[in-house]
């Protein structure tokens, strides 16, 4: 199956700094998602982005499909940022998730 | 606009015990239904995924099933739960891109 590798597992910032995730997968995929977990465990989706670069506000991604990554752009974060974040990719109905990075950002 | 319900949001059970978790979603119609869990706080294992009603694909061995009684229903069941389906359990639902999870479930067997 499709192995996902995510990095760094953990990251600490101060707020207002700027960070990038990063998402490497071993095979081609159809389907790659971004997911923030909250601390209260909920799971919400930021991004669906096979391929290209999107943007949301503060958040943005970009994924290489030919290259096999995947990029999560946080800006001037927030406390309220802080969480796991998790890369997921699916190739024909098989999805595979990250193991994750989990971010705080601190006041 | 589409909604996904689990219940309960908690659950502590014996040993031994059976187990059902319910997921429904409104405001879709065919929707691919998906169960998860998570340990230890970091990490999703796909545990069954349904295309359909009746329909169920299992990615792991285990001790758990799952039903599809229903378009827009998906059931996680155990006859006897072990201390080792302890963990956060989350339905989530996809029509063409992109996943959608719930609320999800905190399971603590005993």
């Amino acid at each position: 199956g499709i192995q996902v590798e995510q990095s760094p597992p953990d990251l600490i910032l101060q707020e207002g700094a700027n960070s990038t995730l990063r998402c490497n997968f071993s095979d081609s995929v159809n389907n790659l998602q971004w997911f923030h977990q909250n601390p209260w465990g909920q799971l919400i989706n930021l991004f669906y982005i096979p391929s290209g670069t999107k943007q949301n506000g503060r958040l943005s991604a970009t994924t290489v499909a030919t290259e096999r990554y995947s990029l999560l752009y946080i800006s001037s974060s927030q406390t309220t940022d802080s969480g796991v974040y998790f890369c997921a990719v699916a190739y024909m109905g098989d999805m595979r998730f990250g193991a994750g990075t989990r971010l705080t950002v601190k006041p | 606009s589409q909604t996904i319900h689990q219940w309960p949001a908690t659950l502590v059970q014996p040993v031994g015990s059976p187990l059902s978790l319910e997921c429904t979603v409104e405001g879709t119609s065919n929707p691919n239904l998906y169960w998860y869990r998570q340990a230890a706080g970091r990490g999703l294992q796909l545990l069954f995924y349904s295309v359909g009603i009746g329909q169920i694909s299992s990615e792991v061995p285990q001790n758990l099933s799952a039903s599809r009684p229903q378009d827009r229903q998906f059931i996680l069941s155990s006859k006897k739960l072990l201390l080792s389906d302890s963990g956060f359990y989350l339905c989530a639902w996809s029509v063409g891109g992109g996943e959608f999870f719930g609320p999800g479930t905190r399971l603590t067997v005993l």
